[in-house]
């Protein structure tokens, strides 16, 4: 199954709203990472998580290495938000990065 | 934080031809990776460059067909062999300070192979 499981696939949202997505973990995690590829295809390094918590202006995310989640909280959409949400983890003994399959978001006026 | 630089940005080439990518960070980096992206998919792990020896390919990726050479802490090259319609994706290089440290990533070489 999947190592880094991403909820929902995708998402619409109005512009001025809020929503949350969320990532679960079968590995044991150690460091997280949240990616908003644009749609140029650039990767834009959102945040960078040990277990705790980071805020960014709207954006705030949560790792809870305990329970194997992350989730990145969106406060005011607005229509730059727009792209594909990645969340990645590093865990176990290879150290390697394992991305989640995305979170497809589309900000409307 | 690092930066990555890749070239070429975007190509197109025939199928059998060879395609190589270069990969340049604009510091020292112990770790260099390659990902490979198919469209409207997530990004999955090809190799591990390491300095001066051979990568470290994951299963379904061969040295054969993505040689790769990374001959110094800043820099590495993927090479895409007998390019098929198949292989088609952006190709992303990505490095990071040390196990445990934050992940970037170059902005990714699109290969249209036709």
């Amino acid at each position: 199954g999947d190592k880094v499981k991403q909820s929902p696939s995708a998402l619409s949202l109005q512009e001025g709203t809020n929503s949350a997505l969320r990532c679960n973990f079968s590995i044991a995690a150690t460091t997280v990472q949240w990616f908003l590829q644009n749609p140029r295809g650039s990767l834009i390094n959102l945040f960078y998580l040990v277990p705790g918590t980071k805020e960014n202006g709207r954006l705030k995310s949560a790792f809870d290495s305990k329970e194997s989640y992350s989730t990145l909280h969106i406060r005011d959409a607005q229509l730059e938000d727009s792209g594909t949400y990645f969340c990645a983890a590093v865990g176990g003994s290879n150290y390697k990065l394992t991305f989640g399959k995305g979170t497809l978001l589309t900000v409307t006026p | 934080s690092v930066l990555l630089y890749q070239k070429p940005n975007r190509d197109i080439c025939q199928s059998g031809t060879s395609l190589k990518i270069q990969c340049v960070a604009d510091s020292q980096v112990v770790s260099m990776f390659w990902y490979q992206q198919f469209q409207e998919q997530s990004l999955m792990l090809m190799a591990t460059a390491n300095e001066g020896s051979e990568a470290t390919y994951e299963s379904g990726f061969t040295k054969d067909k993505f040689p790769i050479s990374r001959p110094n802490l800043t820099f590495s090259t993927l090479t895409v062999n007998n390019a098929r319609p198949g292989d088609s994706s952006i190709y992303f290089c990505s490095s990071r300070a040390d196990n445990y440290a934050e992940q970037f990533f170059g902005p990714g070489t699109r290969l249209t192979v036709l």
